[in-house]
């Protein structure tokens, strides 16, 4: 069963301590997205990586960290150097489609896992 | 600078009613454009892509370049199109690197 694979699905931290969410796909996809989703704010992006090895930073990278040692995982880290961690965090993955006129089938098209809700105590 | 505007936090309608949900976008090269939905327990879906020219569930969504905007339309609204909508530009086309910036998103309530 292909798709995206996020955990734990529930996570309570106390303030200090840093914790790491998991996101495994076995869809071959090049392309590993952190969202991170707050009620009437959408969703914003943390991290993103496009091949192993490589990542970077998207519009709220602060306080966070992630690696891509693997095309299967892409584990993002939330440190104590984030203020509001409290969150849900949504991972996803795509195909990449590298030239801006490509229009192929499933590139940039993105596949969500179930996501993991953080809570700060 | 890329983004994408939904003006409406929350869409209620009425069962069998039209819908329009409303996204404008800004960018400066060529937009590809997306709805995503996500279902109530469900996990966030692509719904459609503006290259698709396809209509899903009803739904349909036209790119006015001129008005910058990516309506995601239906003609009669059903209980079970309520989900919260979020319309995406791929954008941040440098070095190789593109990704998909979202909008705030749209809840959609259908009542009966």
């Amino acid at each position: 069963d292909g798709g995206i694979t996020q955990s734990p699905k529930y996570l309570f931290r106390k303030e200090g301590q840093n914790v790491t969410l998991s996101c495994e796909q076995n869809l071959n996809h090049d392309a590993m997205y952190w969202y991170r989703q707050d009620p009437g704010q959408g969703l914003r992006l943390i991290y993103y990586s496009q091949i192993v090895n490589d990542f970077q930073k998207g519009d709220i990278a602060e306080g966070y960290s992630v690696s891509r040692e693997k095309k299967e995982s892409f584990p993002l880290t939330v440190t104590s150097a984030q203020k509001n961690p409290t969150a849900f965090y949504l991972c996803a993955s795509s195909i990449v489609g590298r030239d801006p006129s490509y229009h192929g089938s499933g590139a940039n098209v993105l596949t969500f896992g179930a996501g993991s809700r953080l809570t700060v105590l | 600078a890329q983004r994408v505007t939904q003006p409406e936090k929350l869409l209620s309608v009425f069962k069998g009613a039209p819908v329009e949900l409303k996204c404008n976008y800004s960018y400066s090269g060529s937009p590809e454009l997306f709805w995503y939905v996500q279902y109530s327990r469900q996990r966030l879906q692509l719904l459609l892509r503006h290259i698709s020219r396809e209509s899903i569930k009803g739904f349909t969504a036209d790119l006015n370049k001129g008005e910058t905007s990516f309506h995601l339309k239906k003609p009669f609204a059903q209980e079970e199109d309520s989900a919260m909508y979020y319309c995406a530009l791929l954008g941040g086309f440098s070095g190789g690197y593109n990704k998909l910036i979202f909008g705030a998103g749209t809840r959609l309530a259908v009542h009966p």
